[in-house]
């Protein structure tokens, strides 16, 4: 168990439909991260906060958003889904968001277009 | 922009042999860090081993171990006494010591046979 946690870990929609993926990160990480795998595929950087600021941008679609809350805990925002938006969508947590920390990475969140 | 490259799609070993999963990447930083992330069917993302790159000293973890050249910009990762709880996508990831996210490599699709 990472300590990270990842709701809901799958979601079906239709496209043209709008989601929200939940993240905590692991108790007292202040940095989380956002990653996308489709199938058969290496992770891909979306996005990352630290401390409630984004920090990092990476190939992050404009319809999709995130934020970090003050608890820490993280959402993405993915609006007018397309059936490409099908993929697992991880979050990982690190202690500060330094390249000497390890990331560490919730379960993920498979969604599913119809 | 760094890269990972993983020139192995899938590899394949028996029970209790040893077997080694290549890894290149390309960066004009000096001071980084590596990564070996195992995912097995159940999509999970669990951290393998870490190098740094200021360490000569390979790193060690029980039956996983890296050869890491620096030089050739190479970053190997050797798994001895192979065990069907192996059987995973092995990706490679970099990181330098900046405020950066993970660069994954594609995977290399990980085969125990009995």
């Amino acid at each position: 168990d990472s300590g990270v946690t990842q709701t809901p870990k799958h979601l079906i929609t239709a496209t043209g439909q709008r989601v929200t993926l939940r993240c905590s990160p692991r108790s007292g990480d202040l940095s989380v991260y956002w990653y996308q795998q489709s199938l058969d595929q290496g992770l891909q950087f979306l996005i990352q906060y630290y401390n409630g600021e984004e920090r990092a941008k990476g190939n992050i679609l404009e319809r999709f958003s995130a934020q970090q809350f003050p608890d820490l805990h993280s959402e993405l925002n993915l609006s007018s889904l397309e059936l490409g938006d099908s993929a697992l969508y991880f979050c990982a947590s690190s202690t500060l968001g330094h390249g000497n920390q390890p990331q560490h990475f919730g379960d993920g969140t498979r969604l599913s277009i119809l | 922009a760094q890269t990972v490259t993983q020139s192995q799609p899938e590899m394949s070993v028996q029970e209790a042999e040893t077997v080694t999963l290549s890894c290149t990447y390309d960066t004009s930083e000096s001071n980084y860090y590596l990564f070996w992330y195992k995912q097995p069917p159940s999509r999970q993302m669990i951290l393998v081993i870490r190098q740094e790159a200021y360490k000569q000293q390979n790193a060690t973890e029980n039956r996983f171990s890296v050869n890491f050249q620096k030089a050739a910009k190479s970053f190997s990762l050797k798994i001895s006494d192979s065990q069907l709880g192996d059987t995973a996508m092995y990706f490679c990831a970099f990181i330098n010591s900046g405020n950066t996210p993970l660069v994954f490599g594609k995977g290399t699709r990980l085969s125990v046979i009995a």
